[in-house]
């Protein structure tokens, strides 16, 4: 069936660059996903990758994906206090299906900052 | 738009009442998640709805869990009777087809304790 895997915490000193690892066993997965959830929140939107990509940057955050082994990335540069949060690594088949469909979670990562 | 709206967003309860959570997805969005989160199992999809047509409820954990969406705008989940380990925060998400990948957007969730 399908899995998604993250280790649940990570801890940086504010300013060094954060990465943050996910691995999935769903190889017909379309997109994948990183969610940012902050205390009391809901999950948000923070960037996706199309399976057929290998990097997509937006900013401060760098997606890498390496399909062959069903590993993908998140790496925020210059990490902030704001940065603080659980992320989430996802997977879904996106529309392509011809319909929507529910995502796959990990159980997320915990991002602690250091001063 | 006020984004997805979730109530009550705290709901204390015993063991054997019933409980319902309420969900308003964004406007004009036409699929409509369930989604439920636990320390020990993270964030699982009990349901999701297609222009108000449950889709696929094979999250749903049991019999005492059931969930309707009467209109576009509107739905609801039900627990009864509602068991301690029923404890968990719902989420609620909404998307709208018409993009590739499944960007959803999610409610700030209801916390549920069951004693």
């Amino acid at each position: 069936g399908e899995d998604v895997e993250q280790s649940l915490f990570l801890s940086v000193r504010e300013g060094d660059s954060s990465v943050i690892n996910c691995t999935y066993t769903d190889s017909s997965s379309t997109y994948l996903y990183w969610y940012k959830q902050e205390p009391g929140a809901g999950l948000q939107l923070l960037t996706y990758i199309f399976s057929n990509m290998d990097m997509k940057q937006d900013q401060r955050l760098t997606v890498l994906l390496n399909k062959k082994d069903k590993h993908l990335s998140l790496r925020i540069a210059d990490t902030q206090t704001g940065d603080s949060a659980i992320y989430f690594c996802a997977e879904s088949m996106g529309y392509s299906g011809g319909g929507a469909d529910g995502l796959t979670f990990g159980k997320g990562t915990h991002l602690i900052i250091q001063p | 738009d006020a984004g997805v709206i979730q109530s009550p967003r705290h709901e204390v309860t015993e063991m054997g009442q019933e409980v319902t959570l309420r969900c308003k997805p964004i406007s004009g969005h036409d699929y409509l998640f369930w989604y439920r989160q636990t320390m020990m199992r993270g964030l699982e999809l009990l349901i999701y709805f297609n222009n108000n047509v449950p889709i696929d409820d094979s999250g749903m954990p049991e019999d005492r869990f059931s969930a309707k969406m009467p209109n576009a705008s509107f739905s609801t989940l039900k627990i009864q009777p509602s068991e301690p380990r029923d404890s968990a925060v719902y989420f609620c998400a909404s998307s709208k087809r018409g993009q590739f990948y499944n960007e959803q957007f999610f409610g700030p969730g209801t916390r549920l304790t069951v004693l």
